[in-house]
């Protein structure tokens, strides 16, 4: 049901990069709307990583970065680290009426090998 | 300094309506502008928005809930509640509500989230 498609999982060793992608259509990311960025833990509400595409609230290490091309956006995460596995989710507003104003991508599962 | 919590029964019997309230704290429910959400989460499953509570009342649910939710706001109590009626095991979920910072924003604040499970 969700109108924005993520990879399941993604795994790197400790210091590596991982991207996870996050494609949608004209009617949300290509529509020139901000995609934003989730990540959460077991058992604990989603907490905001990277908002309006870009950019990083306070206490976010840099090690996570955003993008966006075209109807697809991405989430880079430099020097993985252990204490980085985690789920994550992408999010942004979809203008069709069939949608649900918020959507969200189908989530991607960070292992850290 | 926001801060939302979720309260409501944690088991509901299929057929039955869900109730779940929000209580808000650190900002006026009534504040102008301002958005109030729920979005629940299947276990082991992705996150999915139910609606929202404008401080003018509007209210706006996702189409594939097919009008069995309501959202309502008590600005004597700073609370909003969500009611999801005719529920089945597929409503089973952790329900967050939370604060988008505009209707094409992002959640920058999230309650910690209240399981509801559906069963008789």
């Amino acid at each position: 049901q969700s109108v924005l498609t993520q990879p399941p999982s993604v795994s790197g060793a400790p210091g590596q990069r991982v991207d996870i992608s996050c494609t949608g259509s004209r009617s949300n990311i290509g529509g020139g709307y901000d995609v934003h960025w989730y990540q959460q833990f077991p058992g604990t509400a989603p907490k905001l990583l990277i908002y309006d595409t870009t950019n990083r609230p306070s206490g976010v290490p840099d090690r996570f970065s955003g993008s966006k091309s075209g109807t697809s956006a991405s989430l880079a995460i430099t020097g993985l680290q252990a204490e980085d596995e985690a789920v994550y989710y992408c999010q942004s507003y979809d203008s069709s009426m069939s949608a649900s104003d918020y959507v969200f991508g189908t989530g991607t599962e960070v292992t850290v090998l | 300094q926001l801060q939302l919590q979720e309260s409501g029964p944690g088991v509901v019997k299929p057929s039955g309506t869900l109730s779940l309230t929000c209580t808000v704290s650190g900002v006026s429910i009534d504040t102008y502008g301002h958005l109030w959400v729920w979005i629940r989460q299947p276990p082991q499953r992705g996150l999915e928005y139910i609606g929202y509570l404008h401080n003018s009342g509007t209210t706006y649910f996702n189409p594939s809930l097919k009008s069995r939710a309501t959202i309502s706001g008590d600005t004597s109590k700073n609370q909003f509640s969500l009611r999801l009626n005719s529920v089945t095991a597929a409503d089973t979920a952790v329900y967050y509500c939370a604060r988008p910072t505009s209707r094409r924003g992002y959640f920058d604040s999230w309650g910690p989230g209240a399981l509801v499970t559906v069963s008789s």
